[in-house]
């Protein structure tokens, strides 16, 4: 119940393309949804974070769409670029869970031009 | 703001022997956690300190890692002995608080096992 689900593994977009990386989960106690940013033989890198009492949360050219009775949660990169190739992370946690991120598996992003 | 520290940043070691990586967090967060990496999958909590004490340390494999907190600042991971499987990122990371906010990773601890 404690697990985060990603998909794709990885994703080949082309530069000023959309790329769209998906998330569900099964722990209705999550109440916290970050995406982070690795860069190889970098740290997470907090991205952009969203609460389930919203459904949309944008900055810049990235945006988190969450449904909450789906119990799922996307992350929209617009107009993608060669700097975005990189691997993202979906996140959930949980109020009264200490701060604990549960990670999905990734997603492996490259952006050709 | 100088971000977090960790130590060193490559490690090969042989199974069955000892290794210990250091993290110093940035200053004035209380809150430290330890997740490990295995390549291809999300990071996944180790132990989270409190200052100095553990929050939370449920998955940590206690047989062969422990973790320590001196002074509620730097910490250090040990493995004796360590297994194969063990061969991933360490990652470091600290907030001010218990809180969701303001979670800031290290570049982590490459160990290899062989």
């Amino acid at each position: 119940q404690q697990q985060v689900k990603q998909s794709p593994q990885s994703l080949i977009v082309q530069k000023g393309g959309i790329s769209i990386i998906n998330c569900a989960y099964e722990n209705t106690a999550f109440d916290y949804f970050p995406w982070y940013q690795q860069f190889p033989g970098k740290g997470p890198a907090l991205l952009i974070a969203i609460r389930p009492d919203v459904s949309e949360k944008k900055e810049g050219r990235f945006t988190i769409s969450f449904n909450k009775s789906a119990k799922q949660f996307s992350l929209h990169i617009m107009d993608s670029q060669p700097g975005d190739s990189a691997t993202y992370f979906c996140a959930a946690s949980r109020a009264g869970g200490g701060n604990k991120l549960t990670f999905g598996t990734g997603t492996q992003l490259k952006v050709e031009l | 703001e100088a971000g977090v520290a960790q130590s060193p940043r490559y490690k090969i070691i042989e199974k069955r022997q000892s290794v210990a990586f250091w993290c110093n967090p940035i200053s004035g967060h209380a809150t430290l956690y330890w997740y490990q990496q295995i390549l291809g999958q999300g990071p996944k909590l180790l132990i989270q300190f409190q200052n100095n004490g553990v929050v939370d340390d449920s998955q940590l494999p206690k047989d062969r890692f422990s973790a320590e907190r001196l002074k509620g600042v730097d910490s250090t991971l040990k493995i004796q002995p360590a297994k194969l499987e063990d061969s991933a990122v360490y990652l470091c990371a600290s907030s001010p608080t218990a809180g969701r906010y303001g979670y800031t990773f290290g570049s982590g601890t490459r160990l290899t096992v062989v």
